[in-house]
């Protein structure tokens, strides 16, 4: 069964820098990841999809990049509304699989 | 607006089983795939189980194979989750999400999601 690693596990970041979390896939799942965004108490949110495709609505500051086995999420110029978990998952193909989350937090 | 409500969670005993149920509006519901999620307090989200757009197609993760059966009625726009042999380890937040693309898409829509607690 194909395993998603987020890394880090969680990070603290200065309003205005630049963050970076990974998602690594134990098989090739090509482009077919998506990230989301959830905060305390609510539902997830879809940020990014088929890797780098910005959803609906969300902020130009969050991009996706990476192919294969290897993701990123980067949020350039973090703001303090980011504050959150954020997590990425296999679309596509069966398993649906989640990674186990990166905490992002606001010095 | 697409809105995705949930109900039907709440405190079951272990060994025993509970019925989830999604109701959906605001697209055409029969057009696109769906799934529930879900997260165990304070842990991270798991997915549990997708549906085809007719019903023909189901998928679910080792964990729930066999005890979890996903459903729908395209005719109420209704998404279901029967859950039967609950163990303590199902205790969790369940979501049901709009899966885009008309496939097992990414998670464009979700409810609010529903509690289920497993305990004696």
């Amino acid at each position: 069964n194909i395993v998603m690693t987020q890394s880090p596990k969680s990070m603290s970041i200065s309003v205005g820098d630049r963050v970076t979390m990974n998602c690594k896939a134990s098989q090739n799942v090509g482009n077919n990841i998506a990230w989301y965004q959830q905060k305390p108490g609510q539902s997830p949110k879809l940020l990014i999809y088929y890797a780098s495709n910005r959803y609906t609505g969300v902020p130009d500051r969050f991009t996706g990049g990476g192919y294969g086995t290897d993701f990123t999420l980067t949020i350039n110029s973090v703001q303090a509304e980011d504050a959150a978990f954020y997590y990425c998952q296999r679309i596509y193909n069966s398993p649906l699989t989640f990674g186990s989350g990166t905490k992002l937090e606001i010095k | 607006e697409v809105q995705l409500v949930e109900s039907g969670g709440g405190l079951v005993q272990p060994g025993r089983s509970l019925k989830l149920s999604c109701a959906a509006s605001g697209f055409t519901f029969s057009n696109y795939y769906m799934a529930w999620v879900r997260q165990a307090p304070k842990k991270g989200l798991e997915w549990v189980a997708t549906i085809s757009t007719s019903g023909s197609r189901t998928y679910y993760p080792d964990s729930v194979k066999g005890r979890f059966t996903i459903s729908r009625d395209n005719a109420k726009s209704s998404l279901y989750l029967q859950m039967n042999s609950l163990k303590s380890e199902d205790t969790a937040t369940y979501y049901c999400a709009r899966q885009g693309g008309h496939t097992m898409g990414p998670g464009d829509y979700w409810g609010q999601g529903v509690m289920v607690t497993v305990s004696s």
